[in-house]
């Protein structure tokens, strides 16, 4: 079975800050891994996703995702905050081959505030 | 069009009644998904249609629960004889056939049973 570990339910940052959400995920073959953004009252938004080629992906709104393989890491940053960034972030993952892919196993989601 | 659209947007329901949720994925994806997000369980899948395969519906969490697509597009999924701790967030989804193209939400149904 899959799942997926989000470290910190709450992260801080300052605008202008590094944003980093952790995610690392437990699957017996490498999964497609994506990250969700949720902001207040609406819908999930995919931001990135990593199924194959290059582990450094790159999202809307300047997010990238490094797939790190030997630490199960699919770990969220950016370079510098912003006050529109401040939302609920999911990771997820999906089994790789078949055609469930969309059958998605998430985290529990980190809230990230983001200061002025 | 444009998006997965979800519809009501909202739904206050008696205890005990019946509701049905609306969805209308987008165009040409062959593949449709029903989540529920709630406070307490976070995000779950109910259930998957492909094709014309038989449904995934490993996640509905009791037989009040069912689903429908019709015509390879629009679904419904029904609760019967709703309870309090149906309340939540209905979220519905849908996918290309190509692996890994990323799965769309619509905005949800905000279901609340009183």
């Amino acid at each position: 079975a899959q799942s997926v570990t989000q470290l910190g339910s709450h992260v801080s940052v300052s605008e202008g800050a590094l944003v980093l959400l952790r995610c690392n995920y437990s699957s017996s073959v490498p999964p497609y891994l994506f990250w969700y953004v949720q902001y207040p009252n609406q819908g999930l938004q995919l931001l990135l996703k990593y199924t194959t080629g290059a582990t450094l992906v790159k999202g809307i709104n300047g997010f990238e995702a490094e797939f790190k393989k030997s630490e199960t890491s699919f770990h969220l940053t950016k370079p510098s905050a912003h006050m529109s960034d401040a939302a609920e972030y999911f990771c997820a993952v999906s089994r790789r081959g078949g055609t469930s892919y969309g059958k998605l196993t998430f985290g529990q989601g980190t809230i990230l505030t983001v200061h002025p | 069009g444009a998006g997965v659209s979800q519809s009501p947007s909202n739904k206050v329901t008696e205890k005990g009644k019946d509701v049905e949720l609306r969805c209308d994925p987008i165009s040409g994806h062959t593949a449709l998904y029903w989540y529920r997000q709630s406070l307490g369980q976070g995000l779950e899948f109910l259930i998957y249609f492909q094709g014309n395969s038989a449904p995934d519906k490993s996640g509905l969490p009791s037989d009040r629960f069912s689903a429908e697509r019709t015509g390879g597009s629009v679904s419904t999924l029904t609760i019967q004889r709703t309870q309090q701790e149906d309340s939540a967030v209905y979220l519905c989804a849908s996918s290309s056939q190509v692996g890994g193209s990323g799965t769309y939400f619509g905005p949800g149904t905000r279901l609340t049973v009183t």
